[in-house]
């Protein structure tokens, strides 16, 4: 089972419509989790981050979390062409053999949003 | 302007030989980390530091090499024991929090093309 997992894609919306993204992860005790978008060739910039189970709203985006399902969506609401780009699931991610935290990534979603 | 520099963008390499890639940031953040990318794919860890002179194999280590001598450095070297080391290559840091590791910042990227 991979750690953080995401629908490739390519997932279509029209415009004005809401883009649902969705993510799994493996680790039960993770506590942080993060939602970048990416641009073709350009580096990821983060949307948002949630750390408690329930909803985060910022504008357009909203931000869902459930730990006893280990489940994360982004909801994008009023979809709009700029929007079109891979969003990537990130999750804290204990490391088995101890020390330090890493930060996993998903394989990304890519989002088109056709006028 | 605080942020994270990586250099070069765009490095062309001979197969057979070591390459280092540069990277540093100006915003005291205490981990940083080296994420590997392939076409069409998400982010994949290859080492991580938390702290100085300390750092941890993430899960595509074999072939990579990094140290971490000062806390605004983290310069990563493509061994030539990397199988196919051509892939965009991505540098971030975040601030160490209570949940882990927080949001990470990006630098743009380093392109290597092996020849």
């Amino acid at each position: 089972q991979k750690e953080v997992e995401q629908n490739s894609g390519p997932l279509s919306v029209p415009e004005g419509a809401i883009a649902s993204l969705n993510c799994t992860y493996s680790d039960r005790g993770s506590q942080s989790f993060f939602w970048y978008r990416q641009y073709s060739g350009k580096s990821p910039e983060l949307i948002m981050s949630i750390y408690s189970n329930g909803d985060k709203e910022d504008g357009r985006f909203t931000a869902q979390l459930n730990k006893a399902s280990q489940y994360v969506s982004l909801l994008i609401r009023d979809s709009q062409p700029s929007d079109s780009a891979t969003y990537l699931c990130a999750v804290n991610i204990r490391n088995p053999s101890g020390g330090y935290n890493k930060l996993i990534f998903g394989a990304g979603t890519r989002l088109a949003v056709h006028p | 302007d605080g942020g994270i520099t990586q250099s070069p963008k765009y490095l062309f390499r001979k197969e057979g030989q070591n390459v280092t890639l540069s990277c540093e940031q100006n915003l005291n953040h205490d981990a940083m980390y080296w994420y590997r990318q392939d076409p069409g794919q998400g982010l994949r860890l290859i080492y991580y530091s938390q702290i100085v002179n300390d750092f941890q194999k993430g899960d595509i280590a074999e072939g990579y090499s990094v140290s971490r001598e000062k806390k605004e450095s983290f310069p990563l070297t493509v061994t030539s024991a990397q199988k196919n080391p051509t892939a965009f290559y991505l540098c971030a840091s975040a601030y160490l929090g209570l949940a882990g590791t927080g949001e990470l910042f990006f630098g743009e990227g380093s392109r290597l093309t092996v020849l």
